[in-house]
Parts: structure tokens; sequence; C-alpha cells
């Protein structure tokens, strides 16, 4: 069964404090592996998609690597701004469409 | 160039009743998806319109339907609401197999 798993479930950092976020997946078929970023009662923020293992994207404090089983999000530095709930989620391909499967997020609190 | 807007914003419902929440695609964007978001969790997928056709649907019973309109706007019906169908609704489009943009989803409460 196509599976993505977050950890850690929560994490505090302080300003300043350099951390990563892990997504493990089971994904058959897999077509990109997404990050999302989540603001409380918004919907879900593009911020990087990766195809292949090896690949690294960057986005200002944040950048993304993919290896054949996981994928990381790199917090470099992090400021309270960056306080959301970050989504990963594998995307299948199901014969017709194309469908994205979540992780449950890890919510990122910054402490000034 | 407006994103996926979504209607309403919030809805509460009695267990029993029926919904409907609508959804505008990305402009230029011709294939629609909702997912369902129940607090703390990941989003779910309920099923993809494309051409006015449902073309896959996850594991969702016959209560959730849904319809894609000529301008390729969309709608989720639920129906025979339970308590357990409160959660965020939000519907992503795009064009072709990628870059999936999401709305700022439709609170629905059921009471």
């Amino acid at each position: 069964e196509d599976q993505v798993t977050q950890s850690p479930e929560a994490l505090r950092l302080q300003e300043g404090e350099s951390s990563s976020l892990n997504c493990s997946y089971t994904v058959s078929g897999l077509r990109g592996l997404f990050w999302y970023r989540q603001d409380p009662g918004k919907g879900p923020e593009f911020l990087f998609t990766l195809y292949s293992a090896g690949e690294e994207k960057e986005k200002e404090r944040l950048k993304a690597t993919l290896t054949k089983k996981e994928s990381f999000l790199h917090i470099t530095a992090p400021k309270p701004e960056d306080s959301a709930t970050y989504l990963c989620a594998g995307m299948n391909y199901g014969g017709a469409t194309n469908k994205l499967i979540f992780g449950t997020g890890t919510l990122l609190a910054v402490q000034p | 160039d407006a994103g996926v807007t979504q209607s309403p914003t919030h809805l509460i419902k009695t267990r029993g009743q029926q919904v409907t929440l609508r959804c505008s695609p990305k402009s230029g964007h011709d294939t629609v998806s909702w997912y369902q978001q129940a607090l703390g969790q990941g989003p779910q997928f309920i099923f993809q319109y494309y051409e006015e056709e449902e073309r896959q649907r996850g594991n969702f019973p016959d209560r959730f339907s849904g319809h894609q309109f000529p301008n390729y706007s969309s709608e989720l019906n639920v129906n025979a609401l339970l308590l357990g169908d409160s959660a965020l609704y939000l519907c992503a489009s795009t064009q072709g197999s990628y870059g999936y943009t999401f709305g700022s989803g439709t609170r629905l409460t059921v009471v």
C-alpha cells in the first residue's frame, strides 16, 4: 500500500537553529515528491517538486533533497515566519491520472 | 492571475443534510481534484475530474459525488452528512500531470 510518513510530528526551534524534517515514502510508480507549506486554516502552498534520487532544490532558507526512500527538508537559520505545517506528498500514477498521497505533516514552531 | 477559488469558506450543516462545495480552477488549468483534510491529518484524495468526467476515485463512499462543468469549474456534493465528514475540503487544479495549485479550502462542520 502506498504510504508517506513524516517525522517528527512537531518541532520547536529557536530562531536561527537549523534542523531537518524527514519524509519517508513507499509509493508505487512515483512520479514526483512534493513539499508544501500550510498555514492554519489555509490550503497547502507549493514549495518544491523532486523527481529523481540525488536531486536538490533550494528556496531562501529551505532546501529539499531526495533519496530512493526518503526526502529531507532542511531549514537553515529559521525565522518565526517559517512557522507552519510542512506537508510531504508522493505523486502516484493510477493508470488514468495522478494523485497526491500526503503524509500527516510536521508542525514547525520557530520561537524568537 | 487568480489562483484556485473555493466557496463558501465556512459552512455548518446538520447530520443527514446535503452540502455542495464549489471550486473555480486556476486560469489555464483543466483538471480538478478534491481532497479532504481532517484536523491534524494530511489531505486525502477524494476524486479527480477532467473533461467533465471522474477519472479516479479515492477510498470514499458514494455519498461523495462531484461534477465538472464545461468552464472547468467543479462541485463536490456530500449526501447524508455524518459528524465524521467535518473537515477542510480542498480543491486543487492543474494543467497536465504536474504543478497542483490548491485553494484555501472550505471548512465544513457537521453538528
